[in-house]
């Protein structure tokens, strides 16, 4: 599995805007940039993927690089709510199974 | 209206002990999956199953054995319980098809053997 390379931490203030890096030197053509998060003593949540182009939905924006090496996980006005740790995940498209590999993940801390 | 619900939420048992958790989605997605988070919060997948036929089947101890009664369940049976087998154990399900579809995750079930 492709693998990805996360801060183990990055802290923000509340309602300004975060930006989450990850690193996929080895990503393959087909492999998808997801990102989940898991909020305190919760399941993973889904939170945005992506191939080519950036994406936006109502939770964040993901802007992904020209060569797809790297990717940045936008969100717009962070709340409390919004801390977690957030991973980012290659998912590759063409095989049989869609399993998820989770790394450690970003932890974010959002001050009020 | 929980998409994906998992029982028990908590289950508390001796070493030895055989002990099953429920998972359930109402999602109509056809693919579900095991996962465990161990203490140090590393997420692993354990198997997946699609269409009640067994897809992903990781480097698990085969004390280990999952059961898809229908697309909608998928259940998780451990015989004889270990410490280590001490974890949150995460229930997830998705579409399975062309292209690339997010996962839907349970509560988790923790569970602690002593």
């Amino acid at each position: 599995d492709a693998k990805t390379t996360q801060p183990n931490s990055m802290e923000s203030n509340e309602e300004e805007p975060v930006h989450l890096p990850c690193n996929h030197s080895t990503i393959s053509g087909t492999d998808y940039i997801h990102w989940y998060r898991q909020l305190p003593s919760q399941g993973p949540e889904y939170v945005i993927h992506g191939l080519t182009s950036n994406v936006n939905n109502r939770m964040a924006s993901l802007a992904i690089a020209e060569d797809r090496k790297s990717s940045t996980l936008i969100l717009h006005r962070a709340t409390l709510r919004d801390a977690a740790v957030y991973y980012c995940i290659l998912q590759n498209s063409g095989g049989s199974n869609y399993k998820l590999t989770f790394g450690k993940g970003t932890l974010l801390t959002v001050n009020p | 209206d929980t998409a994906v619900s998992q029982t028990p939420k908590y289950l508390v048992t001796q070493m030895g002990n055989d002990k099953s958790i429920k998972c359930e989605q109402n999602l109509g997605h056809d693919t579900m999956y095991w996962y465990k988070q161990d203490s140090k919060k590393f997420l692993k997948i354990m198997f997946s199953y699609n269409n009640k036929e067994l897809i992903i089947n990781e480097t698990v101890p085969n004390r280990f054995s999952p059961k898809s009664p229908d697309k909608a369940h998928l259940n998780l049976h451990i015989n004889s319980l270990e410490l280590g087998d001490s974890a949150v154990y995460f229930c997830a399900s998705s579409s399975r098809g062309r292209g690339t579809y997010e996962q839907y995750f349970g509560p988790g079930t923790r569970l602690t053997v002593t």
